[in-house]
């Protein structure tokens, strides 16, 4: 089904690792955005890209690493995991930056850092 | 002060009333606001947005914005046990990013 997918689904790692979290869409949408939620926070932006090859950091990017070679796809790289990285991690899309224009989200990633 | 600013709750309604949820921006120049729900263990879903001051409605919704004052609201009325989820308030930014609020939780009871 086209859309927007997330793996895994779940993740248990260890303090130290580093963890890669893959969000893939079918849409050819230009901007991508990777979120994370945390109880009493909301939804914070950690990094966003506006097309391929284009990134910026967003609300809180310390320690994560994101790249987007294809329009398709846009990684969340967690490069030495922190137990304050526990979170649910969502990746979303949008056409396009307009005013109007929504962003679909994927079902997220529930990573764990013991 | 948070840009976006909404009560956490538990907002308690009863079946069949009206839930009244309340979102307060910084930015005196947002442009636009969305409105999104979100069940527990799932990912938000778009509900409404609104960009002109005053009211919108679509079906039991209806968000209401004012600029001058900073404030979005958003009414569910006849209020089914299914409505009860976290609403998330959320602020157009620059390059497509939306800013969220910390969202309200609903309580539908019957």
């Amino acid at each position: 089904d086209a859309g927007i997918t997330q793996s895994p689904r779940y993740k248990i790692t260890e303090t130290g690792r580093q963890v890669t979290l893959m969000c893939h869409q079918t849409w050819s949408h230009s901007y991508m955005f990777w979120y994370r939620q945390d109880l009493g926070h909301g939804l914070r932006l950690i990094y966003y890209s506006a097309a391929a090859d284009i990134t910026d950091k967003g609300e809180v990017p310390d320690g994560y690493v994101v790249s987007r070679s294809k329009t398709e796809n846009f990684p969340l790289t967690l490069e030495s995991a922190t137990r304050s990285q526990t979170s649910v991690y969502f990746c979303a899309s949008s056409e396009s930056g307009q005013s109007n224009e929504k962003l679909f989200f994927g079902s997220g990633t529930q990573l764990s850092v013991l | 002060q948070k840009e976006v600013e909404q009560n956490s709750g538990p907002l308690s309604v009863p079946e069949g009333a009206i839930a009244s949820l309340n979102c307060t921006y910084s930015d005196r120049g947002s442009q636009s606001f969305f409105w999104y729900r979100q069940y527990s263990g799932k990912s938000p879903e778009l509900i409404m947005f609104i960009y002109s001051n005053g009211d919108k409605e679509d079906g039991r919704f209806t968000a209401q914005l004012n600029k001058a004052s900073q404030y979005v609201s958003l009414l569910i009325r006849d209020s089914q046990p299914s409505d009860s989820a976290t609403y998330l308030c959320a602020v157009k930014r620059s390059w497509g990013k939306l800013q969220f609020g910390a969202g309200t939780q609903v309580v539908v009871t019957p």
